[in-house]
């Protein structure tokens, strides 16, 4: 069954440097999503993505953050100038129909920053 | 404003005893209701959605969930819990259309005793 991948499965980075957390969705899906969950708290949205633009973003996406789908499979999202903040478990999701909302999920990325 | 709640932090029930985990939301339209479950240093698995029919949904690993309107809920059961349901479950509510954020509750931690 296809799965959404996420690469690394932990980054630890230092308080100031970029980062970029990268995701492979299901290769038919159309719409792309990140979401992030700080330790002990909920899962939080980020950003959603479809042909090449950004759908929607929460108040959590600021100016530090970005993503891209710089090929036909690999989508990105980068953190500009990381912050102790920053600290959390990265998802990636996808969804392959306009209609339906149903949202795959990775396996996350676990970013910790010192 | 747009929420999820999940009353339980933390259940434990007993192998062979029946389950069921609370949730209530808030959304402004017509809400597409799921529940995940997460294990641990894993990622979001989908175990089932609602969005129309039968208010009574059928999901994977035995488990159902029940709409009611009246009560803005969705509560998760399963008639019989195995110590391999031992996870984190999380509720989430949307809009059917893809693209758009799903909001999740804070979840609620099932451990499994013998």
């Amino acid at each position: 069954e296809p799965e959404v991948t996420q690469t690394p499965s932990h980054q630890v980075t230092q308080m100031g440097q970029e980062v970029i957390l990268r995701c492979v969705p299901i290769s038919n899906h159309l719409y792309f999503y990140w979401y992030r969950q700080i330790l002990g708290q909920k899962v939080e949205f980020l950003v959603s993505f479809y042909n090449n633009e950004i759908s929607e973003k929460s108040e959590i996406f600021d100016d530090q953050f970005s993503v891209e789908r710089p090929d036909g499979s690999n989508f990105t999202l980068k953190i500009r100038s990381t912050k102790l903040e920053d600290s959390a478990m990265y998802f990636c999701a996808s969804t392959r129909l306009a209609g339906d909302n149903e949202q795959f999920f990775g396996p996350g990325t676990r970013l910790t920053v010192l | 404003a747009q929420s999820v709640t999940q009353p339980d932090i933390h259940i434990t029930v007993s192998e062979g005893a029946s389950l069921e985990l609370r949730c209530n939301y808030s959304y402004g339209a017509t809400p597409y209701l799921f529940w995940y479950v997460q294990s641990p240093g894993q990622g979001l698995q989908l175990l089932l959605k609602y969005f129309s029919g039968d208010t009574l949904v059928q999901g994977i690993k035995g488990f159902e969930a029940e709409f009611k309107r009246s009560q803005s809920s969705f509560n998760l059961r399963k008639p019989s819990v195995h110590w391999s349901d031992a996870a984190e479950y999380f509720c989430a509510v949307g809009a059917m259309q893809a693209g758009t954020a799903l909001i999740f509750g804070k979840g609620t931690t099932l451990s499994v005793s013998s």
